[in-house]
C-alpha cells in the first residue's frame, strides 16, 4: 500500500524557519518525481516544488523562489521542504505528493501538516 | 487567481448528470494532460481522472473526463450524496515549468 506520512508543521513567527519532512512507503520512492502541494484556509490547491528522482532538477513557483528548498534523501525514503522567512501568506497543509511520470499526474497524496504563520 | 478557471461551484440532484469545466491555455491543457481532484471535506485530494479521461482503480464509471483544445471537463453522472466535495483540474504548464491549479469547483448534492 502506498502511503506518504508529513510532518514537521506548526506555529512559526513570519521571518521564522520550518522543516518539513514526507516520509513514503509502499514503492520506490527513488523511480518518481515528488512535489509539495499547498492549501490555505478555505482557500484552492496551490503546486509549490518538486525534485527529480536523483535530486538533479527542481522547480518551484515563484512566490516560494528563494526561501524554500526541496530535497530528498532517497535512502530514507523521504521528501523535505525547509522554509525560510515564512510570510504569514505562507499559512497553509502542506501535502507531498508521488508524480506519475508515465501519465503525468500527482497520483497519491499524503495527509498533509499544517503550518500557521503568525506573531 | 488561479491558472485554470473552473466555476467556483455546481449543483444537482441525485441521480443527475453534472458537469464542470475547466480552460486552460496553450502552455497547460493545450500541450499536456489534464488530472481532475475530488477533495472531500477534511480530508486530501484524491486522483479522479489523470490524462484526461483514465480512472484509476477504484473510482466509479460514474465519473468521467474530457479534453478539447484549451478546455476540458468532468462529468459525473447519477449523482449521490457522497459526491458532494471539492473538485479541481490541473495540468503542467510547459512554459512556466509548473503544476497549475484550477480554483476548485464546490459541487452541492441538493
Amino acid at each position: 500500500e502506498v502511503q506518504l506520512v508529513e510532518s514537521g508543521g506548526g506555529l512559526v513567527q513570519p521571518g521564522g524557519s520550518l522543516r518539513l519532512s514526507c516520509v513514503v512507503s509502499g514503492f520506490t520512492f527513488s523511480d518518481y518525481w515528488m512535489s509539495w502541494v499547498r492549501q490555505a484556509p478555505g482557500r484552492g490547491l496551490e503546486w509549490v516544488a518538486n525534485i527529480k528522482q536523483d535530486g538533479s532538477d527542481k522547480y518551484y513557483v515563484d512566490s516560494v523562489k528563494g526561501r524554500f528548498t526541496i530535497s530528498r534523501d532517497n535512502a530514507k525514503n523521504s521528501l523535505y521542504l525547509q522554509m525560510n522567512s515564512l510570510r504569514a501568506e505562507d499559512t497553509a497543509v502542506y501535502y507531498c505528493a508521488r508524480e506519475e511520470s508515465g501519465y503525468r499526474a500527482l497520483d497519491y497524496w499524503g495527509q498533509g501538516t499544517l503550518v500557521t504563520v503568525s506573531s | 487567481q488561479s491558472v485554470l478557471t473552473q466555476p467556483p461551484s455546481a449543483s444537482g440532484t441525485p441521480g443527475q448528470r453534472v458537469t464542470i469545466s475547466c480552460s486552460g491555455s496553450r502552455s497547460n491543457i493545450g500541450r499536456n494532460t489534464v488530472n481532475w481532484y475530488q477533495q472531500l471535506p477534511g480530508t486530501a485530494p484524491k486522483l479522479l481522472i489523470y490524462r484526461n479521461n483514465q480512472r484509476p482503480s477504484g473510482v466509479p464509471d460514474r465519473f468521467s473526463g474530457s479534453k478539447s483544445g484549451t478546455s476540458a471537463s468532468l462529468a459525473i453522472s447519477g449523482l449521490q450524496s457522497e459526491d458532494e466535495a471539492d473538485y479541481y483540474c490541473a495540468a503542467w504548464d510547459d512554459s512556466l515549468n509548473v503544476w497549475v491549479f484550477g480554483g476548485g469547483t464546490k459541487l452541492t448534492v441538493l
